[in-house]
């Protein structure tokens, strides 16, 4: 079955840099669109990022833009988040999730989800 | 940017009573409106996209209706594993994509 793993989360002080990983198996990695999403301690879900099934396409949410790099490496069904300059408003657990569309084809939804990692902001 | 909004903030329901969630976007997102249940330390996981169908698995009293703006889930009878919270999120008009606040369904 589609499984994903995310690591690297931790704790880090602000203004340094943090890269997470998500390790996808179970289905055709190099067919779908990838996101993170976030979710701070007791609140909701915010989307961070997307990239395209072959790494061409990304975007960005506005409070991440230009400190957050995605990234993918499609011959070792990983998925990647650098985190540059972090705040310690980007302390969250990040999941990252499985676009359903294939290839060029984005849906925009989410699905499965990994069980996520958690990045603490600290000094 | 289109602003999802969820009500209410909280739902006390009784084991096998129906339970009614709202979800209203900002501006139209046709029927392109996902509904997701997180429960407490676990990922969210799809219940329905599309604002009306199933995903794989999901039982059948989990229903969803609407487009437009305003969109609505509901648990016919709601079970004991069905205490969570649950989002939902546009994939109309993106990026960004968007997110409710979320609907607590909790023990009455």
């Amino acid at each position: 079955q589609v499984q994903l793993v995310e690591s690297g989360g931790g704790v880090v002080q602000p203004g340094r840099s943090l890269r997470l990983s998500c390790a996808a198996s179970g289905f055709t990695f190099s067919d779908h669109g990838m996101h993170w999403v976030r979710q701070a301690p007791g609140k909701g879900l915010e989307w961070v990022t997307i990239i395209s099934f072959d790494g061409s396409s990304t975007f960005y949410a506005e409070s991440v833009k230009g400190r957050f790099t995605i990234s993918r490496d499609n011959s070792k069904n990983t998925l990647y988040l650098q985190m540059n300059s972090l705040r310690a408003e980007d302390t969250a657990v990040y999941y990252c999730a499985k676009d359903p569309g294939y290839s060029s084809s984005w849906q925009g939804r989410f699905d499965p989800w990994g069980q996520g990692t958690l990045v603490t902001v600290s000094s | 940017e289109i602003v999802m909004t969820q009500s209410p903030a909280t739902l006390s329901v009784s084991p096998g009573e129906r339970a009614t969630l709202s979800c209203r976007a900002s501006q139209s997102v046709r029927s392109n409106l996902a509904w997701y249940q997180q429960k407490p330390g676990q990922a969210p996981r799809v219940l329905i996209y599309g604002a009306s169908t199933r995903a794989t698995g999901i039982p059948d009293r989990f229903s969803g209706s609407g487009s437009g703006t305003e969109f609505t889930l509901t648990i016919s009878s709601v079970q004991s594993e069905d205490f969570a919270v649950y989002y939902c999120q546009q994939y109309s008009n993106w990026p960004p994509l968007t997110f409710g606040g979320g609907t607590k369904v909790e023990i009455k």
